[in-house]
């Protein structure tokens, strides 16, 4: 069983609407959430971390965190051609050496 | 801004021929890691270091690949000798220390492509 799951899509929204990506993972103590945006050929980007049950907003995008379901959500508000890419999810557990685990993205494309 | 700085950001190289990476992490950062990202997969860590020190390198194929941070600030990844299936994108982040809230930042990679 995978640890950290994403679909991996490709999920297709046009421009303007939500773009709502989630994350299920399997470790109960996980501690902390991030979210990444990776373009085609480039690094990863932070996006949001999340440490506690509820919403987080930041600008157009909202992660949303469920420690009792064991998932992690990100929403995209009035999404743009821009925000076309791969969004990884990262779990970290609360202790140890605080390894991050990845999910295997998710390929978000926004239709002009 | 502060950022990772990697170098060099493509390379080329035929199988049993040695390759390296370098690192610069972010400007204080304690923690940094190397990891591997294949293609439509997300990255995978190779090893983490705390200051000069090796924390992690479970999942380092300790047979071809090596790391050091001699000094705490820069490090190197090396493989020798390189294999077909070690084509991917070699990342290195930094974080502040090692804590479960620590954000880790990347650097732009490594495209390797072994011939």
């Amino acid at each position: 069983q995978k640890e950290v799951e994403q679909n991996s899509g490709p999920l297709s929204v046009p421009e303007g609407a939500i773009a709502s990506l989630n994350c299920t993972y399997s470790d109960r103590v996980s501690q902390s959430f991030f979210w990444y945006r990776q373009y085609s050929g480039k690094s990863p980007e932070l996006i949001m971390s999340i440490y506690s049950n509820g919403d987080k907003e930041d600008g157009r995008f909202t992660a949303q965190l469920n420690k009792a379901s064991q998932y992690v959500s990100l929403l995209i508000r009035d999404s743009q051609p821009s925000d076309s890419a791969t969004y990884l999810c990262a779990v970290s557990p609360p202790s140890g050496t605080y390894k991050y685990i990845f999910g295997t993205g998710t390929r978000l494309k926004v239709l002009a | 801004e502060a950022e990772v700085a990697q170098s060099p950001r493509y390379k080329i190289t035929e199988k049993s021929q040695a390759v390296a990476f370098w690192c610069d992490p972010i400007s204080g950062h304690a923690t940094l890691y190397w990891y591997r990202q294949i293609l439509g997969q997300g990255p995978e860590l190779l090893v983490q270091f705390q200051d000069e020190s090796v924390v992690d390198d479970s999942q380092l194929p300790k047979d071809r690949f090596s790391a050091e941070r001699l000094k705490g600030v820069d490090s190197t990844l090396k493989i020798q000798p390189a294999e077909l299936g070690d084509s991917a994108m070699y990342l290195c982040a930094s974080s502040s220390g090692l804590a479960t809230y620590n954000e880790q930042f990347f650097g732009p990679g490594t495209r390797l492509t072994v011939l």
